[in-house]
């Protein structure tokens, strides 16, 4: 069956614009998870949903950050005024309800000029 | 606050021979620890995991080892191969589904033939 999905796989921008990045998690898959990767270091969590709700979003670094999930399926993560510190690898994850494995998209590298 | 602390931070071995990656935790109330395996340009992928109630647990040529009264965790890649060049991290989690994953910050393996 397919993976996890992430688009688009890259995304240049220009200092204080707003981006959208969407993640596709595996059919049934209800907990999504999204991550920041800078270079050289391992992802950091970010938030997390069971279903449409943000269950844990104590990893988003400010009120800049912000993401959604209305029908408890694909999610998007949106940066709003973007700094050149945003700059990353975002990742998403999925897994089944209850299970413990992450199953990880290939993520979306940001560029923020 | 680092939780998880992972070392060497890169390592090169020669084809055929054993790599060996470290890991310390500092939450007690981990309770499941997996490896993840990342090439470049692509998500991190799960390689093998452990909870704390058995020292070591072996998949293949990967084996982890355990030690809860140490808070340490460590990474074996048995007759290691140039495919398995890669990054690797170390990660650990509360357990019990929906929870986020505290990684490592890495480990850049070369197998050298």
């Amino acid at each position: 069956g397919a993976g996890v999905s992430q688009t688009p796989s890259n995304k240049v921008t220009e200092k204080g614009k707003y981006v959208e990045l969407r993640c596709d998690p595996i059919s049934g898959h209800t907990a999504l998870y999204w991550y920041r990767q800078s270079l050289g270091q391992g992802p950091e969590f970010l938030i997390y949903f069971q279903g449409t709700g943000a269950a844990d979003d104590s990893g988003l670094p400010n009120d800049r950050f912000f993401a959604v999930r209305p029908e408890g399926s694909v999610s998007t993560l949106k940066i709003q005024r973007t700094e050149r510190g945003d700059s990353a690898v975002y990742l998403c994850a999925s897994s089944l309800p209850g299970r413990d494995e992450q199953f990880f998209g290939p993520g979306t590298r940001l560029t923020v000029l | 606050q680092q939780q998880v602390k992972q070392s060497p931070q890169s390592l090169i071995v020669q084809k055929g021979g054993i790599s060996i990656i470290n890991c310390a935790y500092e939450n007690t109330a981990f309770d499941y620890f997996p490896w993840y395996q990342q090439f470049p340009g692509k998500g991190p992928a799960l390689l093998i995991a452990i909870r704390p109630d058995v020292s070591e647990k072996k998949e293949g040529r990967f084996t982890i080892s355990f030690n809860k009264s140490a808070k340490q965790f460590s990474l074996h890649i048995m007759d290691s191969q140039p495919g398995d060049s890669a990054t690797y991290f170390c990660a650990a989690s509360e357990g019990g589904g929906y929870q986020k994953v505290t990684f490592g910050t890495g480990t850049k393996l070369q197998v050298i033939p």
